[in-house]
């Protein structure tokens, strides 16, 4: 069985500071691990994935997260947060032989000026 | 190249009544999946299709059902509407799905479902 849980449902950053959005992971499989952002009445758009290649996974916008198998997480991080990256945040796993993706509760992000 | 495109974008339903999303996904891409998405329970999963067969389904009941086209598109029917049901319904579409679960989903914005 797959589950997924992110750790902080709020997260509140001043602008230029480091952001730490936690995620937690079981699988069965081997995992293949996302995350995605969406931002008010938009749909959600992927930030960046990890399929086994390499353990730190670099994605758009500045946004990176680590694979660490021996603590099962995979926590997104960004050097310095601007107000733009204001938005909620799923991490979602997904697992070989399943077609279905299982995604967090969703952590949101405040970036306060 | 058009993003995946939900209609309508918005539906105001009674209890009782029953309702249709439609979904049409990028251009190429053969898998649809159909998500729910609530303040309450987060996004969670109602069923995948592929080439016209669904692969996949969640828990949710009998009253939620879908099917696929062979253009792809894809629609979801929702009979005898609940109060419960109010929810943002995002379809995603899918490139060249594999067993590996590492495909990268493309969202639509949504339909919001408002049942009264």
């Amino acid at each position: 069985a797959q589950s997924v849980t992110q750790l902080d449902s709020h997260v509140s950053v001043s602008e230029g500071t480091p952001v730490l959005l936690r995620c937690n992971y079981s699988s069965s499989y081997s995992p293949s691990l996302f995350w995605y952002v969406q931002h008010p009445n938009k749909g959600l758009q992927l930030l960046l994935k990890y399929t086994s290649a390499a353990t730190l996974v670099k994605g758009i916008n500045g946004f990176e997260a680590e694979f660490k198998k021996s603590e099962t997480s995979f926590h997104l991080t960004k050097p310095s947060a601007h107000m733009s990256d204001a938005a909620e945040y799923f991490c979602v796993v997904s697992s070989s032989g399943t077609y279905k993706y299982i995604f967090g509760t969703g952590t949101r992000l405040k970036v306060l000026a | 190249k058009a993003g995946v495109t939900q209609t309508p974008r918005y539906l105001i339903k009674t209890r009782g009544q029953q309702v249709t999303l439609s979904c049409s996904p990028i251009s190429g891409h053969r898998s649809v999946s159909w998500y729910q998405q609530t303040p309450g329970q987060g996004l969670q999963f109602l069923f995948e299709y592929f080439s016209e067969t669904q692969r996949n389904k969640g828990n949710f009941p009998g009253r939620f059902s879908g099917r696929q086209f062979s253009n792809s598109r894809s629609e979801m029917n929702v009979s005898t509407l609940e109060l419960g049901d109010s929810a943002l319904y995002l379809c995603a579409s899918s490139l060249n799905p594999t067993a590996g679960g590492g495909e990268k989903l493309f969202f639509g914005s949504g339909t919001q479902l408002s049942v009264l």
